[in-house]
């Protein structure tokens, strides 16, 4: 079975454009995450979708905004770049929402770099 | 607010020694509390979790943690640690207060010389 799988694998953007950020979940898995991973920290939650519905969110300006598609995939779409935004962007997902039994699974990453 | 709190951020060990790394959490409703390792240009990994029942709870790779919910704690713990434990370790909750939110630490590197 794949897991979770991010696309692009990393990313040069030019402050002020615009970036959408792919993930499909593991088959099956109806619960999406994003988090942003800055150089040193632990992941910050930016968004929880589940069954195309928005369940939770971070603390992360309305520059960011996710949705989720009937397949469940996922996409994170970012306006008006700052050098701030250059971090690794994860994608997690899990059967179900919330609190579960099972935890998340993990994808590889999106390394954005904002120039 | 909900927060996660990671207080060693670099460990050195040698081998065979124990470990124990430190995770307490403030939130007073319900929570569910995760460790992740991250090893060296590998995506994060999931070695246990906490949802009810044992406070004690055992993960793969011979880590265990405990829920003390009196001090709002759950240490990562490994009787004997080896060198391919060196990782970056993540202790996480799921908050739930109408929303869902996941909170990590900041993390701790281990290093475990051999």
């Amino acid at each position: 079975d794949a897991g979770v799988t991010q696309s692009p694998t990393h990313l040069i953007k030019t402050r002020g454009q615009h970036v959408t950020l792919r993930c499909s979940p593991i088959s099956g898995h109806k619960s999406v995450s994003w988090y942003q991973q800055v150089l040193g920290q632990g992941p910050q939650f930016i968004f929880q979708y589940y069954e195309k519905e928005e369940r939770g969110r971070g603390n992360f300006p309305d520059r960011f905004s996710a949705r989720q598609f009937p397949n469940y995939s996922s996409e994170l779409n970012v306006n008006a770049l700052l050098l701030g935004d250059s971090a690794l962007y994860l994608c997690a997902s899990s059967s179900e929402q919330g609190t579960t039994n099972y935890g998340y699974t993990f994808g590889s990453g999106t390394r954005l770099t904002v120039v | 607010a909900q927060s996660v709190s990671q207080h060693n951020h670099h460990v050195i060990l040698s081998e065979a020694a124990s470990l124990e790394l430190g995770c307490n959490y403030s939130y007073g409703g319900t929570v569910n509390l995760f460790w992740y390792v991250q090893y060296p240009g590998q995506h994060l990994q999931l070695l246990l979790k906490y949802f009810s029942g044992d406070p004690l709870v055992k993960g793969i790779k011979g880590f265990e943690a405990e829920f003390i919910k009196s001090k709002f704690s759950f240490n990562l713990r490994k009787p004997s640690v080896q060198w391919s434990d060196t990782a970056e370790y993540f202790c996480a909750a799921i908050f739930y207060s109408g929303t869902y939110k996941y909170i990590f630490g900041t993390g701790t590197r281990l290093k475990v010389l051999a």
